[in-house]
């Protein structure tokens, strides 16, 4: 899988958008991009996942580099709840089921301020 | 309400001693999956199973051991010959689908801490 490079930590003010950009030059393909956040002492939780196409649901927007380079996740109205470690992972699509696990980095701690 | 359950919260243990922790799930997966996090670092697979009765190391599987005799059911034994064991302890379920690109549940974790 490739790898990912995030900001060790970015700050937003509580109401609004939060931006937390990831760069993953080195992707491939058949790699989709998924973001999953860890608020402190709980398990991560899924948030969105992309190919090429811009993604959005009811928690988060996903942008992606027409290159793929990079990409953005996008929370529109920030709130105090989401203060947590953002992380950036790239998964291939592999027939067989083989692309089993997560690998997570160190992620970005967004800290949302009141 | 489904969702996976860890189960303790907080574990302490002496040095030398094998110590079970437990992980359930009713979300009717079939994979299932025991993550280690050290503080400040993202988590690495111990770990995983894609269906009952099979399981596969991931990629720090030394020192502990699992079954999965039954689906919503896969217990993580961490056994005295691993040799830093104290981390916090996750265990994740998904659908099994081909391309493995499904999203994983998370339970809430066991802080383990060896004395």
């Amino acid at each position: 899988d490739a790898k990912t490079t995030q900001p060790p930590s970015m700050d937003c003010a509580e109401g609004r958008a939060a931006n937390l950009p990831c760069n993953h030059s080195t992707i491939s393909g058949n790699e989709y991009v998924y973001w999953y956040r860890q608020i402190h002492s709980q398990g991560p939780q899924y948030i969105i996942h992309g190919l090429k196409n811009n993604e959005t649901n009811e928690m988060a927007s996903l942008i992606i580099t027409e290159d793929r380079k990079s990409s953005t996740l996008i929370l529109p109205h920030a709130t105090l709840r989401d203060t947590a470690v953002y992380y950036c992972i790239v998964r291939v699509a592999e027939s067989g089921g083989s692309n089993y696990k997560l690998t997570f980095g160190k992620g970005t701690l967004l800290t949302v301020n009141p | 309400d489904g969702g996976i359950t860890q189960s303790p919260k907080y574990l302490f243990r002496k040095e030398g001693q094998n110590v079970t922790l437990s992980c359930e799930q009713n979300l009717n997966h079939d994979a299932m999956y025991w993550y280690r996090q050290d503080p400040g670092q993202g988590l690495r697979l111990i770990y995983y199973s894609q269906i009952v009765n099979d399981f596969q190391k991931g990629d720090i599987a030394e020192g502990y051991s699992v079954s999965r005799e039954k689906k919503e059911s896969f217990p993580l034994t961490v056994t005295s010959a691993q040799k830093n064991p104290t981390a916090f302890y996750l265990c994740a379920s998904s659908i099994f689908s081909g391309s493995g690109l499904n999203e994983q549940f998370f339970g809430p974790g066991t802080r383990l801490t060896v004395l």
